[in-house]
């Protein structure tokens, strides 16, 4: 089964919109993180927000905030006010278990295009 | 910091040719992890080490892959011999504990021909 499932392969969204790219996940074990990382055409993983399964506010970055519906299995990346240079393929991604599990396991992304 | 730092940036290589692939992670950084990106498979880790000891490397896809860590500054992803389907953009990430992000390097992008 999936560990991380991104639905949307490809999103097109208008300039200085809000976009929402969906995650979902499935694991068993209580404690686990959530990750966003953006991969731009330069081909580079950036970092954008991390979220702790036993925290609990949203977790929030800037233009970047995580909604996170841990009933639903569910850690939607929400982009505030969206640029251009905000293109780029979004990368969902989750570790399990506590301080031995190491695993980043990646969901397959989704393609963002923002247009002018 | 300059970060994680992996050479080289591009390699273009025959089949049946050995290629090492390396990485330099940020100092401090307890963990080091490889892994593979491409379009068929998205990203999949291959292998990880803890304070330069490989923790979990079931990800490696068969005996033609090799990694090692000499020492905590230092880490090489070896393919001998190298065949076309090992063409992909291999990663090397670095984190300092379980709740930090990994910081990427640039990756290497292999071409097998």
């Amino acid at each position: 089964a999936q560990k991380i499932t991104q639905t949307q392969p490809g999103m097109f969204v208008q300039e200085k919109e809000a976009v929402t790219l969906d995650c979902t996940y499935d694991t068993s074990d209580p404690s686990y993180g959530l990750f966003w990382y953006k991969q731009p055409s330069s081909g580079e993983m950036i970092f954008l927000i991390y979220q702790g399964s036993y925290d609990q506010q949203n977790a929030t970055e800037g233009r970047y905030s995580l909604n996170f519906q841990k009933a639903r299995k569910s850690a939607n990346l929400v982009i505030s006010a969206s640029q251009l240079g905000d293109s780029a393929m979004y990368f969902c991604a989750m570790r399990e278990g506590d301080q031995g599990a190491q695993k980043l396991v990646f969901g397959q992304g989704t393609r963002l295009t923002i247009n002018p | 910091d300059a970060g994680v730092i992996q050479s080289p940036r591009h390699e273009v290589t025959e089949m049946g040719q050995e290629v090492t692939l390396r990485c330099k992670p940020i100092s401090g950084h307890d963990y080091l992890f490889w892994y593979r990106q491409t379009m068929m498979r998205g990203l999949e880790l291959l292998i990880y080490f803890n304070n330069n000891v490989p923790i979990d490397d079931s990800g490696m896809p068969e005996d033609r892959f090799s990694a090692k860590m000499p020492n905590a500054s230092f880490s090489t992803l070896k393919i001998q011999p190298s065949e076309p389907r090992d063409s992909a953009v291999y990663f090397c990430a670095s984190s300092l504990n379980y709740r930090d992000p990994y910081t990427f390097g640039s990756g290497t992008r292999l071409t097998v021909v």
